[in-house]
């Protein structure tokens, strides 16, 4: 069956160190992945997007990789902020209806200290 | 981007009672979709309701426990039936918009349902 796995266990880190999740995911091949941020008592929020063919995607603070092969993919925060602690969450597409709907993993926890 | 509302944000209800969960978007969306989230857990698809047809239901989920409305591209509702306290959870609406070629999804700020 498909799986996608993310750490259960909270990350902590430092203030200005850089934070990396991970996503990994079995007996899937999706066309591209999404990572979310959510907040507790909130919806998920959209982060990025990286297609199969991309091995990496930068936004700001932020950046994603996404090795088909490993089946895997990095979420980085770079210079990371008490702020920026929330659980993230990876998402894989499936073809659902003529779109491409995203199945959620479980999520990791990030957070960063002063 | 969409921007989601939802109604009510927190509820507290009896067991055996019904909840009907309002969604409101900015703007008009062909495909809207129901989602759980359970303490801890990931997102679960509850269902996916597009405008002018039949809600199609994921594995484990029934529309005589969820059924929902989509009446417009703009408004959506689920509703709880029958609560039990296994139904105690977030409930979150979203919607697909596409952004170039690609399909991201935005979700609304949740329910949160207790039941006792």
């Amino acid at each position: 069956s498909q799986k996608i796995e993310q750490n259960s266990e909270a990350l902590n880190i430092q203030e200005g160190k850089t934070a990396t999740l991970t996503c990994n995911y079995t007996n899937y091949s999706p066309a591209y992945l999404q990572w979310y941020r959510q907040d507790p008592g909130r919806g998920p929020v959209f982060l990025l997007l990286i297609r199969e063919n991309e091995k990496e995607k930068r936004k700001e603070r932020l950046k994603v990789t996404f090795d088909t092969t490993l089946k895997q993919s990095l979420f980085h925060i770079t210079a990371s902020q008490p702020a920026d602690s929330a659980t993230y969450l990876c998402a894989l597409d499936s073809f659902l209806g003529g779109s491409y709907i995203p199945t959620f993993g479980r999520g990791t926890s990030l957070i960063v200290h002063p | 981007s969409a921007v989601i509302s939802q109604k009510p944000s927190r509820d507290i209800c009896q067991r055996g009672t019904s909840l009907t969960i309002q969604c409101q978007v900015d703007s008009q969306v062909t495909m809207m979709f129901w989602y759980r989230q359970q303490p801890g857990q990931s997102l679960t698809l509850i269902a996916t309701a597009n405008q002018g047809s039949e809600a199609t239901y994921e594995s484990g989920f029934v529309i005589d426990k969820f059924p929902i409305s989509r009446p417009n591209l703009t408004f959506s509702t689920l509703t709880v039936s029958n609560m039990s306290p296994e139904d105690s959870s977030i409930y979150l609406c979203s919607v697909l918009d596409r952004v170039g070629v690609t399909d991201t999804q935005y979700f609304g700020p949740g329910t949160r349902l207790t039941v006792l």
